[in-house]
């Protein structure tokens, strides 16, 4: 496996609290993803990363900001979570933009 | 947005038996699509990744093929075993870029011993 890892990998936490993620690698890849996983959606990309502090949004970014001060580490936060941002969350890396992606463990998010 | 669909959502199949999974993608412009598989409670694993170039790949007992002009691609498992149960999802890139990657829902797989 590539060496990605998440923490925490479970959270329950209350509406509008805020909350982070935390992906980190030790593969040192270029790119950097947060998606969310949803029944009847497949995964979406929330944001990406391209470099330290170079990010991006995707397709589901409302509600959410990202943050990259270092290759390592990739740090996904929900200023005041709500309850439609219950999901599982994936961390991805890849090398370059259009090659395959490698994925963290994910992120069981409840939020009550 | 490239719209990629899988179908069956679920599928059984006995030990042995040779399948093919399906995924349908909307833009023939396609770049590269990619498997995956996704155990329960885990995060994915690539499979396989086939260029717009290319029409198939293959690892081991799986081979995936691309057919852009009608949209379609398809994995096939020779030779099932229960080890193979999970789900199994496919990507389709529209173009380059890292926000251009759309998934399909996926289809789960169960191989009975």
């Amino acid at each position: 496996d590539a060496g990605i890892t998440q923490s925490p990998r479970h959270k329950v936490t209350e509406t509008g609290t805020p909350v982070t993620l935390r992906c980190h690698q030790t593969e040192n890849h270029r790119y950097m993803y947060w998606y969310r996983q949803d029944p009847g959606h497949g995964l979406r990309l929330i944001h990406y990363s391209y470099g330290v502090k170079d990010t991006d949004k995707g397709e589901v970014s409302d509600g959410y900001s990202v943050s990259r001060s270092k290759t390592e580490d990739f740090l996904l936060t929900l200023e005041s979570a709500t309850s439609s941002q219950t999901s599982v969350y994936f961390c991805a890396i890849s090398p370059a933009a259009e090659e395959t992606q490698y994925f963290g463990p994910g992120t069981r998010l409840l939020v009550l | 947005k490239q719209e990629v669909t899988q179908i069956p959502a679920a599928l059984s199949v006995p030990e042995g038996e040779n399948l093919v999974l399906n995924c349908s993608f909307t833009d023939s412009a396609i770049y590269n699509l990619q498997w995956f598989r996704q155990d329960p409670g885990k995060g994915l694993t690539s499979l396989l990744l086939i260029q717009s170039s290319q029409r198939e790949q293959t690892s081991g007992r799986l081979n995936a093929s691309l057919d852009k002009s009608s949209g379609r691609s398809t994995l096939y498992i020779a030779a099932s075993q229960p080890g193979d149960s999970a789900t199994y999802l496919c990507a389709g890139r529209r173009q380059t870029g890292a926000n251009n990657l759309f998934f399909g829902t996926g289809t789960r797989l169960t191989v009975i011993p």
